[in-house]
């Protein structure tokens, strides 16, 4: 099983539509959760922190399951812009020092 | 401007010639690490510094090899490239990588080894 597991999609969806990724962890003592943007060639740029107790920014909302082990991303109103690559990444030793990346997940917002 | 530099962007070269990639960051940062992505595999921590003169091996350091002499460099260096490592490498920098620092990416080194 890998450490850090995402759907790689794509998820194909009308602008405007609500869509929700999740991402599952391998590592109950993982401390550190976060949402990166990934687009086409370019670098990863965070998106956001997952915080135990969930967390919003603007149309993006973010929240952690400790004990199912899985964080979701769920984006409201999308844009044509909302088009990229979402990684899930978590601190996958019990240090804290080292991150792994998901797969990740292409989102592809149509007209 | 804080950012994250590598050099070359782009490098073709031919197995066995030693090459390195450098990595600056301006940031001050004291964590920095090297990924490599992969299409189907992701982003694989390939080695991750968490100080000066401190470094440790990520998920897949077979074939490569890093200094940290300086805060501000990082650089990767294939000691006898083959054509497995032709990837497209990113260097990264945070304050820390266990609280919620973000990581900083250089601009990404696409590299092919025929």
């Amino acid at each position: 099983r890998k450490e850090v597991e995402q759907d790689p999609g794509p998820f194909n969806v009308p602008e405007g539509a609500t869509v929700a990724f999740n991402c599952t962890y391998s590592n109950s003592a993982s401390q550190s959760f976060f949402w990166y943007r990934q687009d086409c060639r370019k670098e990863p740029k965070l998106l956001m922190s997952v915080y135990s107790s969930g967390n919003e920014d603007g149309r993006f909302t973010a929240q952690l399951n400790r004990a199912s082990q899985y964080i979701s991303l769920l984006i409201r109103d999308s844009k044509l812009s909302d088009s990229a690559t979402y990684l899930c990444v978590v601190n996958t030793n019990n240090a804290g020092n080292m991150l792994t990346f998901g797969g990740g997940t292409r989102l592809m917002v149509k007209p | 401007e804080a950012q994250v530099t590598q050099n070359p962007r782009y490098l073709i070269t031919v197995t066995g010639k030693k090459l390195t990639v450098t990595c600056s960051q301006n940031m001050n940062h004291e964590y920095m690490s090297w990924y490599r992505q992969d299409p189907g595999l992701g982003l694989r921590q390939i080695y991750y510094s968490m100080n000066v003169e401190v470094t440790d091996k990520g998920d897949v350091p077979e074939g490569y090899k890093v200094s940290r002499k300086e805060k501000r460099n990082f650089p990767l260096i294939l000691e006898s490239p083959s054509p497995n490592q032709t990837s497209l490498y990113f260097c990264a920098s945070s304050f820390s990588p266990s609280d919620r620092n973000e990581q900083y990416f250089g601009p990404g080194t696409r590299l092919t080894v025929t």
